[in-house]
């Protein structure tokens, strides 16, 4: 079984600011991670995901992840956030056959002016 | 046209009512999955059918019962409603498992029961 912890239940920043949402995961096998985002009363839109392959991954709005295998870690990252990014996001884990995914509890993102 | 579309989006009843929430997926995908999403948005799987087949049925109480008429649909249904299932309940649809593709989101379904 798979498992994902978010490590920050609250991300507050300033517009145009950088910021890092931290993933963690656990797994005894081969994994594929995604992040999703949740705007207010919507359901949850795909943002990137980490399949094989480079490392760094790149996904929609600017946002970007990059896969540690060694630190078992999945964190996204966007070098400049605008105010229409405030929204819940989700780091998810599947293991390679992806019939179940995992969630971690979220991270609420909040931008500033 | 919306991919995996969900009626009703807010569902407000009585405890102890039976109610059904309805699941269409026009992706062509295979999998469809029923998440839980709780007060605190914690993301819960319940269940999951491979082409109208059960593949996955997580400690759920057996008052909810999901439905796969065909790969395009999956409906859930509750009976006897409690207070504790006052939830957000999204839909979902993959391609065959394995390909990684990710998972296609339903808008959810509000219920709450008083």
């Amino acid at each position: 079984a798979q498992s994902v912890t978010q490590l920050d239940s609250q991300v507050p920043v300033f517009e145009e600011a950088p910021v890092e949402l931290r993933c963690n995961y656990s797994s005894s096998v081969s994994v594929y991670l995604f992040w999703y985002v949740q705007y207010p009363n919507q359901g949850l839109q795909l943002l990137l995901k980490y399949l094989s392959g480079s490392t760094l991954v790149k996904g929609i709005n600017g946002f970007e992840a990059e896969f540690n295998k060694s630190q078992t870690s999945f964190h996204l990252r966007k070098p400049s956030v605008h105010i229409s990014d405030t929204a819940e996001y989700f780091c998810a884990v599947s293991d390679t056959s992806g019939s179940r995914l995992t969630f971690g509890e979220g991270t609420q993102l909040t931008v500033n002016p | 046209d919306t991919a995996v579309s969900q009626t009703p989006k807010y569902l407000v009843t009585q405890m102890g009512n039976d109610k059904s929430i309805k699941c269409e997926q026009n992706l062509g995908h295979d999998t469809m999955y029923w998440y839980k999403q709780d007060s605190k948005k914690f993301l819960k799987i319940m269940f999951s059918y491979n082409n109208k087949e059960l593949i996955i049925n997580e400690t759920v109480p057996n008052r909810f019962s999901p439905k796969s008429p065909d790969k395009a649909h999956l409906n859930l249904h509750i009976n006897s409603l409690e207070l504790g299932d006052s939830a957000v309940y999204f839909c979902a649809s993959s391609l065959y498992p394995g390909t990684g593709g990710g998972y296609t989101f339903g808008s959810g379904t509000r219920l709450t029961v008083v």
